[in-house]
């Protein structure tokens, strides 16, 4: 089955302990892109990646990091995760083609930073 | 910059309503439009698209067409379904990004 494949769904951690959400996709997408959910603003996007060890900021990078060292993966790094990053995360992929197909989102991250 | 203007939600509607969902967007040029759902507790789905302008998107029952002249793209359903009941989401694609609306609630009672 084609999908985005996001672990953990749930996490709760403390602030400044360093963690690691996963992203993987099983379509051979070139595209990757990570956003936040949060009540009254929407869906922002945190980091995006056109393709291997091609990587950029979105609209809320701050705090985070991400690498794309394989096609089919791509973490989100809070390396001192702190209260304000609690939240409900998103990995998205598409095909290469500017995303005019839309995007396959996998099912969301909660974290919450106490 | 980019954005997107959604209906406020909450909406509550009987089964077999009608439904619209009013969604209006700012941009340069004529960007993709898509509406996403979200059911509780999952992620965002693709519902349907339109790449240009007057195309119509159609999926489920849903519907929405690109009309650039009013820089919307409302999406209807002529019968709801209690199953219907989730998060809508209309977004543009702009540059390497979707471009969200804040979402909107639709209940759909028995």
């Amino acid at each position: 089955e084609a999908q985005v494949t996001q672990n953990p769904r749930y996490l709760i951690t403390v602030t400044g302990k360093k963690l690691t959400v996963t992203c993987s996709q099983n379509m051979n997408h070139e595209y990757m892109s990570w956003y936040r959910q949060d009540p009254g603003l929407g869906l922002r996007q945190i980091y995006y990646s056109m393709n291997v060890e091609v990587t950029d900021k979105g609209d809320v990078p701050e705090g985070y990091k991400v690498s794309r060292k394989e096609k089919r993966n791509f973490p989100l790094i809070l390396e001192s995760p702190s209260p304000n990053q609690t939240s409900l995360y998103f990995c998205a992929s598409s095909f290469g083609d500017r995303g005019r197909v839309g995007y396959t989102f996998g099912s969301g991250t909660r974290l919450t930073v106490v | 910059g980019n954005s997107v203007t959604q209906m406020e939600g909450p909406v509550t509607l009987s089964e077999e309503a009608f439904l619209t969902i009013n969604c209006t967007y700012t941009a340069t040029g004529y960007p993709s439009l898509f509406w996403y759902v979200q059911y509780p507790g999952e992620g965002l789905q693709l519902l349907l698209k339109a790449t240009k302008a007057d195309d119509k998107g159609s999926n489920k029952g849903f519907e929405a067409t690109y009309r650039k002249e009013t820089t919307s793209f409302h999406l209807e359903k002529g019968s709801v379904q209690v199953s219907d009941s989730a998060v809508y989401f209309c977004a543009l694609k702009s540059s390497e990004k979707l471009v969200f609306g804040k979402g909107t609630k639709l209940t759909v009672n028995p």
